[in-house]
């Protein structure tokens, strides 16, 4: 039972190069979330999937593209990187129990942008 | 909107000291609330949630509705409790909003 994992996890893209972060759950989670972590920053919603083959927009979604392949798997696009775009990615998934929404993280992704 | 504030960046006590981090929320319903703990070089993982009222590691955090407040308390801090600490809000409708973070620095 691998839980969530990302990958790559680590990156180095030029300005304008473009590369799709990977995320797979084998936990049968509804909801797939997609954050980035900066300093000083905490976690921010960059996009997120309450269901297989619905998208919403979180906090920070500007220069994103996201995908719900199925209902393992959520992957992050970035069309043309920028360097504001360098971060700590993480991906999510959780679902709804009685006791409760428990959210289980990837070991997340540095990219760098120069 | 929901919005999760956590006003300490750092928290620095020495071991055995008493420790609280504090978590003031905005949200119009009745939210589900979270801690959440980042240790050096492990994922983010879950802490304690309100609903379920527990203790873990010595940690306790009790919801204030009246002061939208979450805050997360331990009597007695050990160098092993040193993480980056998230408090997190949950709407209805599952999605997780976190706060800044504050890290926990716990010295001998």
């Amino acid at each position: 039972n691998a839980g969530v994992t990302q990958t790559p996890k680590f990156q180095v893209l030029k300005t304008g190069q473009s590369m799709t972060l990977q995320c797979a759950q084998d936990m049968n989670h509804n909801s797939m979330y997609w954050y980035r972590q900066d300093p000083g920053m905490g976690l921010r919603l960059i996009y997120y999937s309450a269901s297989e083959g619905t998208t919403d927009k979180g906090e920070v979604p500007n220069g994103y593209n996201v995908s719900r392949l199925n209902k393992r798997e959520f992957s992050l696009r970035l069309e043309s990187a920028a360097p504001s775009q360098t971060s700590v990615y993480f991906c999510a998934s959780s679902e709804k129990q009685g006791s409760g929404t428990e959210a289980f993280f990837g070991q997340g992704t540095r990219l760098t942008v120069v | 909107a929901q919005r999760v504030t956590q006003p300490e960046k750092l928290l620095s006590v020495f071991k055995g000291a008493p420790v609280e981090l504090k978590c003031n929320y905005s949200y119009s319903g009745s939210p589900e609330l979270f801690w959440y703990v980042q240790y050096s070089r492990q994922r983010l993982q879950l802490l304690l949630r309100h609903i379920s009222r527990e203790s873990i590691k010595g940690f306790t955090a009790d919801l204030n509705k009246g002061e939208t407040s979450f805050h997360l308390k331990k009597p007695f801090a050990q160098e092993e409790d040193s993480a980056m600490y998230y408090c997190a809000l949950s709407p209805g409708f599952q999605k997780l909003v976190f706060g800044t973070g504050t890290r926990l620095l716990v010295s001998p």
